[in-house]
């Protein structure tokens, strides 16, 4: 069964752009999660998704923001990019939530110059 | 808020030892603890998941532990191969729906 799937791989943007990222979850599964990873802060909770509904989000400013469409697949958003956004973004799929394992992609690396 | 440290940021040891990874965590009573391998540019993968209420769990040359008392989780890979060396990152989940705090990670190197 294919796995998560994120796109694009590599992503390099400006300053002041926007950009959108893209999850598919592995079929089934209803809980998408997304992370920033960097090396100085490691993985970082952004938000989850299940049945379309957002049900937690982390400490991030509003400028990150995503959905989720009635197939599970997720889009992320980030507005106005700063250089401090440049980070591997990873998605994470569950068949439910909570005490079960996570599948993550492959991840987007997201460069802000 | 809740911390998670992992007891180093590097490990290195000889093929064949057992490498022990350790993770402490403080302010926070998790439901369950993960731990994952992650390769460089990958996503991380799901290795073993461990509920409160156990103390141990074995899956082929791993084993992890969890003391709730201690607050720790000891991560353990016997018969070590270099084909093992990777970050490892500890998780812990639970009073939060969907959302896991991750540790660091400790990148393990294992030399012939």
């Amino acid at each position: 069964k294919a796995g998560v799937t994120q796109t694009p791989r590599y992503l390099i943007k400006t300053r002041g752009q926007q950009v959108t990222l893209s999850c598919s979850p592995i079929s089934g599964h209803r809980s998408v999660s997304w992370y920033q990873q960097t090396p100085g802060q490691g993985l970082q909770f952004l938000f989850e998704y299940f049945s379309e509904t957002q049900r937690n989000k982390g400490n991030f400013p509003g400028r990150f923001s995503g959905r989720q469409f009635s197939n599970s697949r997720s889009e992320m958003n980030v507005s106005t990019l700063e250089l401090g956004d440049s980070a591997l973004y990873l998605c994470a799929s569950s068949l439910t939530a909570g005490n079960t394992e996570a599948f993550f992609g492959q991840g987007t690396r997201l460069t802000v110059v | 808020s809740q911390k998670i440290e992992q007891n180093s940021e590097a490990l290195n040891i000889q093929e064949g030892k057992t490498a022990t990874l350790t993770c402490n965590y403080t302010n926070y009573s998790p439901a369950y603890l993960q731990w994952y391998r992650q390769d460089p540019g990958r996503g991380p993968v799901f290795l073993l998941l461990i509920r409160e209420n156990e103390k141990e769990k074995r899956k082929e040359r791993l084993k992890v532990t969890f003391d709730t008392t201690l607050k720790q989780s000891l991560f353990h890979i016997t018969a070590s191969q270099p084909a093992d060396s990777a970050t490892y990152l500890c998780a812990l989940g639970g009073s939060t729906l969907g959302r896991l705090y991750f540790g660091r990670g400790t990148q393990l190197t294992v030399w012939p």
